[in-house]
């Protein structure tokens, strides 16, 4: 149980292109997801936390209209990269909260891996 | 505000050689305590979790860690590694109480296994 899964695993995007990733929680429902970047050999940094039905809430230092999220579902959260460039190449993961659940628990998916040519 | 240590970017240890990887945390209350695990181009998988309790947690795989109040740490340990173990580490937090459980991470750190 408590799977999450992210599609697609790996993107290859021209420069000023957008990018959608998806995050799902294949056997729970989660009203929190977040989401997550990983730069190469360094730790995740939280970009913002994704509600069901209301707006994310985004860390300081993240463009909130860069990156769009929409948690649509209490199963899908969706993060839009507009207008990609370079420097947004990276590892994104996210993670889910089960509204039945501690409130501490996060289970997280397997990455998206963002390359922006 | 939480902050995590985690000492040592890189531990490397022989097949069947203790296992211990340490984190520090910083915050005025004691936080609930995670140690996850990361293999190359993966997400992250829940070791163990301290939350309440008995203060020696343990998980899979074989690890388990220890929360001392005393010396706000939490570090991770397994009697014998082997060599599935290389990955990288990751210490993380969260408060407790309030709605929004955001987790603060560690630095992260390498395990390597030598055969």
């Amino acid at each position: 149980g408590a799977v999450v899964s992210q599609h697609p695993s790996r993107v290859i995007c021209k420069s000023g292109t957008s990018v959608k990733i998806e995050c799902r929680s294949l056997d729970f429902q989660a009203t929190t997801m977040f989401w997550y970047r990983q730069f190469p050999k360094q730790s995740l940094m939280l970009m913002a936390t994704s509600n069901e039905g209301s707006k994310a809430t985004y860390e300081q230092g993240v463009e909130k209209d860069k990156f769009l999220i929409n948690h649509a579902s209490l199963t899908l959260s969706t993060l839009t990269v507009t207008s990609a460039h370079p420097e947004d190449s990276s590892f994104y993961i996210c993670s889910a909260n089960p509204s039945a659940g501690s409130s501490y628990e996060q289970y997280f998916g397997p990455g998206t891996r963002l390359t922006v040519t | 505000a939480q902050s995590v240590t985690q000492l040592g970017s890189h531990v490397s240890v022989s097949e069947g050689a203790l296992v211990l990887l340490r984190c520090n945390y910083s915050s005025s209350v004691p936080p609930y305590l995670f140690w996850y695990v990361q293999y190359p181009n993966q997400g992250l998988q829940l070791l163990l979790k301290y939350t309440t309790g008995a203060t020696l947690v343990k998980g899979i795989n074989g690890f388990e860690a220890e929360f001392k109040k005393s010396e706000t740490s939490f570090h991770l340990t397994k009697p014998s590694a082997h060599m599935s173990d290389a990955a990288e580490y990751f210490c993380a937090v969260s408060p407790r109480g309030g709605s929004n459980y955001k987790l603060t991470f560690g630095k992260g750190t390498l395990l390597t296994v030598n055969p």
